[in-house]
This record gives C-alpha cells, structure tokens and sequence, in this order.
C-alpha cells in the first residue's frame, strides 16, 4: 500500500515554456503533499506543501510565482514550473503524507520527475 | 530546527561483509527518525523508521537501525551486503511535520 506515482518521469522542455508535474496517491488520501527538489549528487530540498484544498505553503528562497502548486483533491496534487530556465533543471520529487499537519506520520515517496531546460 | 549529519559521504563496502551508515542528529524533543534508500534516477524507498518503543528497529531488506538518546544517533546496519544494495542512503528526522534529511551516503559494492 501507499504507493505514489509522478507523471511524466522525464521531461524536456525548451527554455521560457510551462511544465505541469502531476502528483497522485494510488491507494490512500492524502491530506498533505510535499514537493521536494533534488541536485545531482546532493540531498533533497523541501521546496513547499501543499494541504488539499488550501494555498501552498512555499519554503523560504522558493519563488511561489514561478513554481505554481495545485492540491485539488485528496489523491493529486500538481507542482507547474512556469517560464522554465536551465537552471530549472533537476529532478523533482513529491511525497505524499496521510496524517495531519503536527502529526509525526511517514511520507510516501513518488519515483521523481526528471526536468531539463533546454 | 531540526538537523541531520550523515558523517560519512561514500563507502565501499566488498560484497557479503558488514555495512555501517552513520546517522546523527539535532532535535530539541523526541525525534521522530527515518531510513531512506534512493537507486539512481528513482524515488526514495522507506527502509526503517523510528517513532518509540525499542531502540533496535528492523526494517526491510535485511537493514536494522540503532536509536542511541545519549549519542543522538540513528545508525544504520545490515550483516551481508548484496550487489544491489549499491545506492544512495538518507537518514531523516521529522520535525514540525517536515522531514529534514541528511547529505546522503553512497554506497557501493563491489565483487
């Protein structure tokens, strides 16, 4: 149980375009969802949460402009990088999380979208 | 805030010996300690957590982790070693509902 998915697993994109990173739970609701960036060779960067029906809550130095993010429902959430620029490129991660905000639960993690900016 | 060390960036471990990750710690009250393993190019595939109760937890794949108060650490083990345990390891604290991970370990095996 507990699965995560991401959609699309890779994607390329041409510079100052718009890319949409779909994020689902299979099998359980989740209440809050995460979204994590990740460089190569280095850890994971908490970059904002999302809690279904509720504005997304951006980690500092995170542009909410530019890295738009959607929870929905209970079961998608979807992280949209607007005016994509190389330096955008990465891999980008959700987790999904079935407990509520201040409850110490586990993190489902999606396989990861891989992004390059031409 | 809440904060992860993983002393150890890369280990190289021969196939079938002992494996030993380093994992410590920063938190003000009982943290709440996870176990991670990512394969190249994937997500992060949960190994073991700690919430409570005993201090030795087992978890899957064959890894167990120690939860040591008084060295505030978390390490993680596994007795034998298997070619594909070759990946990159995060040990994570949750604190404030957010989960803080370390810089990752990478492991690799060889024959």
């Amino acid at each position: 149980g507990a699965v995560v998915s991401q959609h699309p697993s890779w994607v390329i994109c041409k510079s100052g375009t718009s890319v949409k990173i779909e994020c689902r739970s299979l099998d359980f609701q989740a209440t809050t969802m995460f979204w994590y960036r990740q460089f190569p060779k280095q850890s994971l960067m908490l970059m904002a949460t999302s809690n279904e029906g509720s504005k997304a809550t951006y980690e500092q130095g995170v542009e909410k402009d530019k890295f738009l993010i959607n929870h929905a429902s209970l079961t998608l959430s979807t992280l949209t990088v607007t005016s994509a620029h190389p330096e955008d490129s990465s891999f980008y991660i959700c987790s999904a999380f079935t407990g509520r905000t201040g409850s110490k639960d586990t993190q489902y993690f999606g396989p990861g979208t891989r992004l390059t900016v031409l | 805030a809440q904060s992860v060390t993983q002393p150890d960036i890369h280990i190289t471990v021969s196939e079938g010996a002992s494996l030993e990750l380093r994992c410590n710690y920063s938190y003000g009250a009982t943290p709440y300690l996870f176990w991670y393993v990512q394969s190249p190019g994937q997500g992060l595939q949960l190994l073991l957590k700690y919430f409570s109760g005993d201090t030795l937890v087992q978890g899957i794949k064959g890894f167990e982790a120690e939860f040591k108060r008084s060295q505030s650490s978390f390490n993680l083990r596994k007795p034998s070693v298997h070619w594909s345990d070759a990946a990159e390891y995060f040990c994570a604290v949750v604190g404030d509902y957010k989960l803080s991970f370390g810089a990752g370990t990478t492991v690799t095996v060889r024959a």
